[in-house]
């Protein structure tokens, strides 16, 4: 079954530090990728998305995201976090022909230290 | 413009007990999905409408969830009789068509706890 993986439940980083969050898909037809964040109480806002291309993918907010094929992974970075990056990020995969249904991670939490 | 609408944004009903959910999607989206995000956990698809009709509701509880989207604008999700599993957080989306790549739109969802 197609799945998509977020290794790390909790991250912690110190603001200005770079920041890298993990995910990872099962093999399945051509993906198309996202990121979304979820702040409290709040819906998810897309950060970035990957069809085909450059493999290295410009998002809001100051993230990217890079896309390996051969590692079927699919990982957001930032280079300097800011204390209002706080909020549970997700992974998200779509595949060809399935009309547009969206198979999340489980997220991983992100928190800020001062 | 405005986004994806919600109501309730809460609701806390006693388990067998039956609710409601209205979403109301970015005007002239013809795709509308409804999720369920229990803590913890990514939100799951449960249903799909392509205008009033749907696309897939292949992991929609259909014994106990119902939903409907007539006029293939606004769309009801209804859970009767409701489960202690059922308590989660239900996220509607909207896109602008149908398929693999478009941008999906949340609303703020709507938190239930079931007692």
């Amino acid at each position: 079954a197609q799945s998509v993986t977020q290794p790390d439940i909790h991250i912690t980083v110190s603001e200005g530090a770079s920041l890298e969050l993990r995910c990872n898909y099962s093999y399945g037809a051509t993906p198309y990728l996202f990121w979304y964040v979820q702040s409290p109480g709040q819906g998810l806002q897309l950060l970035l998305k990957y069809f085909s291309g450059d493999t290295l993918v410009q998002g809001i907010k100051g993230f990217e995201a890079e896309f390996k094929r051969s590692q079927s992974s699919f990982n957001l970075r930032k280079p300097s976090v800011h204390w209002s990056d706080a909020a549970e990020y997700f992974c998200a995969v779509s595949f060809y022909n399935q009309g547009g249904k969206l198979i999340f991670g489980q997220g991983t939490e992100l928190s800020v230290k001062p | 413009e405005a986004g994806v609408a919600q109501s309730p944004r809460y609701k806390i009903i006693e388990k067998r007990q039956s609710v409601a959910f209205w979403c109301n999607p970015i005007s002239g989206h013809a795709t509308l999905y409804w999720y369920q995000q229990i803590l913890g956990q990514g939100p799951k698809l449960l249903i799909q409408f392509q205008n009033n009709g749907v696309v897939d509701d292949s992991q929609l509880p259909k014994d106990r969830f119902s939903a409907e989207r007539l006029k293939g604008v606004d769309s009801t999700l209804k859970i009767q009789p409701a489960k202690l599993e059922d308590s989660a957080v239900y996220l509607c989306a909207s896109s602008s068509e149908r398929g693999s790549g478009e941008t999906q739109y949340f609303g703020p969802g709507t938190r239930l706890l079931v007692l």
